[in-house]
């Protein structure tokens, strides 16, 4: 089973700064990487895949990069809709792994 | 707009059984592999089992294999998981998701909680 890691656990920003989150696979994944945005009490919705390519709606904000086995996944201004838990997902191999999510916080 | 709609959980004892269904609209269901993805309170998110578009294609958790069944009838916009010898460690919420071109959830159900408890 391939094992994502995402870091940091807890992220603190302020409104409009840039935030940037991790995520390392334990084996390669080529470019096999979604990233999801979750709210409290609210289903995941999918932000990226393909590690850059933003999902339907998403605004241009949200940037994504990486390969192999590191991914990053970068805000570049956090707006008060922004601070949510954030997932990446790895679909290279069964079965498909999350990380264990990164937590958006306002600071 | 794609709408998944969850329905059939609720609290069962451990060694019960549930069927949960997720309906469909607003897609074309019967092109588009579907999956069961839960998340247990207060954590992570797990891929339970995909289907391909056709009924085959399935893959199941090491944590659910040989006690959920995933299905779906194409005929009735439906996808199904049948859990069987449920556990504690099942209670969860478990969400029905479309997958994209590739083998992410592009769009989530609401979701569904099941709960095992004696």
């Amino acid at each position: 089973e391939i094992v994502m890691t995402q870091f940091p656990a807890t992220l603190s920003v302020s409104p409009g700064e840039r935030a940037t989150l991790s995520c390392r696979a334990s084996q390669s994944i080529n470019s096999f990487l979604a990233w999801y945005q979750q709210k409290p009490g609210q289903a995941p919705r999918l932000l990226m895949y393909a590690v850059s390519t933003r999902a339907t709606g998403i605004p241009a904000r949200f940037s994504g990069s990486g390969f192999g086995t590191e991914f990053t996944l970068t805000i570049s201004s956090l707006q008060s809709e922004d601070f949510a838990v954030y997932y990446c997902q790895q679909y290279s191999l069964w079965p498909r792994t999350f990380g264990q999510g990164t937590k958006v916080e306002i600071k | 707009e794609v709408q998944l709609l969850e329905s059939g959980g609720g609290l069962v004892q451990p060694g019960g059984s549930l069927r949960l269904s997720c309906a469909a609209s607003g897609f074309s269901f019967s092109n588009f592999a579907m999956s069961w993805v839960r998340q247990a309170p207060g954590k992570g998110l797990e891929w339970v089992s995909p289907i391909g578009s056709s009924g085959g294609g399935t893959f199941y958790a090491d944590s659910v294999k040989g006690r959920f069944t995933v299905s779906r009838d194409n005929s009735k916009n439906t996808l199904y998981l049948e859990m069987n010898s449920l556990r504690v460690e099942d209670t969860a919420v478990y969400y029905c998701a479309k997958e994209g071109t590739s083998y992410y959830a592009e769009h989530w159900g609401q979701g569904t909680l099941v709960t095992v408890s004696a």
